[in-house]
């Protein structure tokens, strides 16, 4: 069965405090790693699609990188308007139903 | 707009009432997905159209949930005879046919609450 943890559940941030979220995967031949951003009372909204190790992705203070087992999600210098839910998906070989995480809750401080 | 819209965003219903909630995916889109999402949890998958075609029901909880998308763009969710636990926000996503490995495009969902 396809699975897909993320730590923490939920961090907390200083402005400019750079960290690391994490998405462990376990599936059948990854296809695709998805990272969503989830503002309160909003869908999740697209970031990036990791399709193979080794890949890296960039978008402002955001860089998502995969490995075979986890992808990380790599926020630099974070500003308040970067709280938000962080979820990831993985799609495994011979399926269109991604299986998603549980997310990890972001909040950075001013 | 562009992107993928639902309606209601809110509703409140008594229990035992049905209820539908409609999505209007991104123009072109042929793949369409219904997720219910619970408070604190990621997404969880309900089901999955490819144009008008139903290919994947396996996650709908009961068969009190049907869904139909008969013209292969605005789909709906249909709830009947709803129950205290089918409160949750119904999230509804299309991508486009580039391929499988395409990512999701959603919408802000449907706040359902059962009284």
């Amino acid at each position: 069965e396809d699975q897909v943890t993320q730590s923490p559940e939920a961090l907390r941030l200083q402005e400019g405090e750079s960290s690391s979220l994490n998405c462990s995967y376990t599936v059948s031949g990854l296809r695709g790693l998805f990272w969503y951003r989830q503002d309160p009372g909003k869908g999740p909204e697209f970031l990036f699609t990791l399709y193979s190790a080794g890949e890296e992705k960039e978008k402002e203070r955001l860089k998502a990188t995969l490995t075979k087992k986890e992808s990380f999600l790599h926020i630099t210098a974070p500003k308040p308007e970067d709280s938000a839910t962080y979820l990831c998906a993985a799609l495994s070989g011979g399926s269109y139903i991604p299986t998603f995480g549980r997310g990890t809750s972001l909040i950075v401080h001013p | 707009g562009a992107g993928v819209s639902q309606s209601p965003r809110y509703k409140v219903a008594k229990r035992g009432q049905d209820v539908a909630l409609r999505c209007d995916p991104i123009s072109g889109h042929v793949s369409l997905f219904w997720y219910q999402q619970a408070l604190g949890q990621g997404p969880e998958f309900l089901t999955y159209f490819q144009n008008e075609a139903q290919l994947d029901k396996s996650g709908l909880p009961s068969d009190r949930f049907f869904a139909e998308r008969p013209e292969g763009s605005v789909s709906t969710l249909k709830i009947q005879r709803t129950q205290q636990e089918d409160s949750a926000v119904y999230l509804c996503a299309s991508s486009s046919a580039g391929g499988l490995n395409q990512p999701q495009h959603f919408g802000d969902g449907t706040r359902l609450s059962i009284l």
